[in-house]
């Protein structure tokens, strides 16, 4: 199965700044790749699929980006609201579809 | 407004059997693969089973595979997954996980998740 490797598991930012979480993928996926966000007590939310793409009604403060195997989540000008953790997920090696561990975020 | 409503978690004694229900609303549920997808509390997330958007075909993870079975009922716009010998690292969340669709193929993402249902495994 098609690993991707999260990081950085948890990480603390003000109000305001720049923030980037990466995924890396054991193999090419090409572009299959998703991120969600996940608030405590709810279910995940589609934010970015297709590597790059924004999903309708997420705020352009967030954004996507590939580099070979290498994928990379950013917010900017974050905001309380951004408290949440987030997942990445692989699906071209579907089945299985796999997930990354998790980056809890936290505003400072 | 597109919904989807899980039941059916609850409390089984290891090795037991347990039918989850996941209604769709707003949608063509016939057209989009639909998924299951896990969460151990505080833990990360797993990919449990996807149907196919034909139907035809289903795809379990290595972990249920030979215990649970996906289906769908496309006159209630249901999907199920009965799991059977449950095991106590079955115990999680299970949510329902609509399809995107925006490519076509059953490699797909997941664009509207349920609420969940909760399964306990106790021993």
């Amino acid at each position: 199965a098609i690993r991707v490797t999260q990081s950085p598991s948890s990480l603390s930012a003000s109000e305001g700044d720049t923030v980037s979480i990466t995924c890396r993928a054991s193999e090419r996926i090409s572009t299959y790749l998703a991120w969600f966000q996940q608030k405590p007590g709810k279910a995940p939310q589609l934010l970015i699929y297709d590597a790059s793409t924004l999903q309708p009604g997420v705020p352009l403060r967030f954004s996507g980006s590939r580099s070979g195997t290498d994928f990379t989540l950013s917010i900017s000008d974050l905001q309380s609201e951004d408290s949440a953790t987030y997942y990445c997920q692989q699906y071209y090696g579907f089945p299985p579809i796999t997930f990354g561990q998790g980056t809890r975020l936290e505003i400072k | 407004e597109v919904h989807l409503v899980e039941s059916g978690g609850g409390l089984v004694q290891t090795g037991g059997s347990l039918r989850l229900s996941c209604v769709a609303s707003g949608f063509a549920f016939s057209t989009y693969t639909m998924t299951w997808v896990r969460q151990v509390p505080g833990k990360g997330l797993e990919w449990v089973a996807t149907m196919s958007r034909n139907g035809v075909s289903n795809y379990l993870s290595e972990s249920v595979k030979g215990r649970f079975v996906i289906s769908r009922d496309t006159s209630k716009d249901t999907l199920l997954l009965q799991m059977n010998n449950l095991r106590g690292d079955d115990t999680a969340m299970y949510y329902c996980a609509k399809g995107l669709g925006y490519n076509g193929y059953d490699i797909d993402t997941f664009d509207v998740w349920g609420h969940g249902t909760m399964v306990t495994v106790y021993s």
